[in-house]
């Protein structure tokens, strides 16, 4: 099957920086990737849907300037956090269409981010 | 999208089938349904989805009530590599799958 990367896999980083997330579609074109967010003994919460040539498409309650998406390539979307927080510390998770599959969503093995 | 309604747990014994229901009772004609898990720390997994004909794979069989109110998902003969959470999503494309809460499937040796 289709393989999504996720790098990196785990980061701690201060509160105030910044942490860029990259997901990747390893053996396949993917022209929309999504993001979501998972919080502990919670499910995933879709935040923003990334088409790739075009700006990103965000969910009710998202912030857009705190997360930054570009999808510059059809293989390549990556996820900006901005001015992290303790809050934000979270599990990140991205997915990717086939552009040869209409039906199936391949998802990335995830992000720990820690902010302290 | 229709929102659905699973059991929050259940335990299966291993090399026993699991019969995992769903229900969507406001799902519309044209949504699917699709099946996910997910073990634990890592990304979802595509399982099977279906519009109104049972479906089967080599995961999974997918049984829609004629209706299309409910669903089960059949996994044959559980592993204990099939404890995961088991999403059941009613969706009209793949662009946006709302994860509910999920069934919590523990499989027991």
């Amino acid at each position: 099957g289709a393989v999504v990367s996720q790098h990196p896999s785990w980061v701690i980083c201060k509160s105030g920086t910044s942490v860029k997330i990259e997901c990747r579609s390893l053996d396949f074109q993917a022209t929309t990737m999504f993001w979501y967010r998972q919080f502990p003994k919670q499910s995933l919460m879709l935040m923003a849907t990334s088409n790739e040539g075009s700006k990103a498409t965000y969910e009710q309650g998202v912030e857009k300037d705190k997360f930054l998406i570009n999808h510059a390539s059809l293989t390549l979307s990556t996820l900006t956090v901005t001015s992290a927080h303790p809050e934000d510390s979270s599990f990140y998770i991205c997915s990717a269409r086939d552009l040869r599959d209409s039906y199936e969503q391949y998802f990335g093995p995830g992000t720990r981010l820690t902010v302290t | 999208d229709a929102k659905t309604t699973q059991p929050p747990s259940m335990d299966c014994a291993e090399g026993r089938a699991a019969n995992l229901p769903c229900n969507h009772s406001t799902i519309s004609g044209n949504e699917y349904v699709y099946w996910y898990r997910q073990i634990h720390s890592q990304g979802p997994q595509y399982i099977i989805h279906g519009l109104k004909n049972n479906e089967t794979n080599e995961m999974a069989s997918l049984i829609i009530t004629e209706d299309r109110k409910s669903s089960t998902l059949i996994l044959p003969h559980a592993t204990l590599r099939d404890t995961a959470v088991y999403y059941c999503i009613a969706s009209s494309n793949d662009y946006k799958l709302s994860f509910g809460a999920g069934t919590t499937v523990t499989v027991r040796a």
